[in-house]
């Protein structure tokens, strides 16, 4: 499974948009790239998927440019209940899933 | 509605006895997998299963065990607890590996 980085926290403004970042520079070319949000003792959830290009949803949009080292979820104008911890995954959509430390996202009024 | 359910949410137990935590999903989902979440070092799987009596290890097997029998159900079970599995544990179903995963609300054991 390959390694992901990100910010370990970040802080925002509501009606900000936020972009986290992931590092995933051991890609392999059948991962795919997914995002997770996590409220305080609760499960996480699920939040976008994409392998390649641009994926958008009504909640965020996942960037990935062409080499897939990296990946950016963007986060348009945040509210206070935004805040969490967002976690990025890379793997081929099967068996073992590893989750890394997560970007603590803070947003303030 | 979809969801993913565990039982029990919270639990006090002794070490030594041991205990099931049920996770059931009405998705049909072929996937599902167990995690722990500790302060400080995030989630980490258990195990998981591909499909009925397919399953296998994650990265922190060691004192657990599980089965899935039948689709829906995929209990966890500790033999023998010991104090350094107090944690939060989540199940979690899928139809196909991190898509769109669905958890459950968690449980918090903890073993005295």
């Amino acid at each position: 499974l390959a390694k992901t980085t990100q910010p370990i926290s970040m802080d925002s403004y509501e009606g900000q948009e936020v972009n986290i970042t992931c590092s995933h520079n051991n890609i392999a070319t059948n991962d795919y790239i997914t995002w997770y949000q996590q409220f305080p003792s609760q499960g996480p959830r699920f939040i976008i998927q994409g392998y390649k290009t641009k994926v958008t949803n009504e909640v965020a949009s996942l960037f990935i440019p062409a080499d897939r080292k990296s990946s950016t979820l963007s986060l348009p104008r945040v509210s206070l209940s935004d805040t969490a911890v967002y976690y990025c995954l890379v793997g081929a959509n099967a068996g073992k899933s590893t989750f890394g430390d997560g970007t603590t996202l803070t947003v303030k009024p | 509605e979809a969801q993913v359910t565990q039982n029990p949410r919270y639990l006090i137990t002794v070490t030594g006895k041991k205990l099931t935590v049920t996770c059931s999903q009405n998705m049909n989902h072929e996937y599902m997998s167990w995690y722990r979440q500790d302060p400080g070092l995030g989630l980490r799987q258990i195990y998981y299963s591909m499909n009925v009596e397919v399953t296998d290890k994650g990265d922190v097997p060691e004192g657990y065990k599980v089965s899935r029998k039948e689709k829906r159900n995929f209990p966890l079970i500790l033999e023998s607890p010991s104090p350094n599995q107090t944690s939060l544990y989540f199940c979690a179903s899928s139809s196909k590996g991190l898509t769109e995963a669905f958890f459950g609300q968690g449980t918090r054991l903890t073993v005295v």
